[in-house]
């Protein structure tokens, strides 16, 4: 099983640019999260998902949206980029809620 | 809590001893708490976890423990190696709310 996969590892966008970070995960979780992690910091809940079909807001959503067509997937969209978000992010999954959460290795995004 | 806006603390351990880490979480409705450790480069890795009807759970060379008189979490790690630095999370589910917020982490620094 590969896990929890983010693509793309690293990306620079330009101020107002958008772009889409992929998370896919083979575990058949149902419950999947989106995190950032500024620098030195700690993680904060973007978007996550209890189910196909099912996004709701976290801590830090503004400027962001996601999608859950599928289990597997759940992307993250970056419509307008700002400088504020640079950032790593990561996406997680789980089987339940009161499980352990798998982390991906993470997206490096900067924005200049 | 959380210390938003703040670098992370250090905690700096002699080979061989004992570390403690200590976290203070905001929601008395939380049920399940878990620890991370991450390294540099990394995504987040699970620990330990333990549920709220409990208030010890031992692992190998880990322990954690809750108060949830006082909303704390601590995590014990017996004979710290160099392998243990890393900068460790804790994190809670926020009862009905279905995700997994996570606290301010500190950074563990070993002394040869």
């Amino acid at each position: 099983n590969a896990g929890v996969t983010q693509t793309p590892k690293f990306r620079i966008l330009k101020i107002g640019q958008s772009m889409t970070l992929q998370c896919t995960q083979d575990m058949n979780h149902n419950y999947m999260y989106w995190y950032r992690q500024d620098p030195g910091m700690g993680l904060k809940l973007i978007y996550y998902s209890v189910g196909a079909g099912i996004t709701d807001k976290g801590e830090v959503p503004n400027g962001y949206n996601v999608s859950r067509s599928t289990t597997e997937d759940f992307p993250l969209r970056l419509e307008l980029a700002a400088p504020s978000q640079t950032s790593v992010y990561f996406c997680a999954s789980s089987y339940a809620v009161n499980t352990e959460a798998f982390f991906g290795q993470g997206t490096r995004l900067t924005v200049v | 809590g959380e210390s938003v806006g703040l670098h992370l603390p250090t905690l700096s351990v002699q080979e061989g001893d004992n570390s403690i880490i200590n976290c203070a979480y905001s929601n008395s409705a939380s049920d399940y708490f878990i620890w991370y450790k991450q390294e540099s480069g990394k995504g987040p890795q699970f620990i330990i976890d333990i549920r709220s009807n409990m208030d010890k759970r031992q692992g190998q060379r880990v322990t954690v423990l809750l108060n949830k008189t006082v909303k704390h979490l601590s995590l014990q790690i017996a004979a710290t190696q160099p392998g243990d630095s890393a900068v460790y999370f804790c994190a809670e589910n926020q009862g009905s709310a279905s995700k997994i917020i996570f606290g301010s982490g500190t950074r563990l620094s070993i002394r040869p």
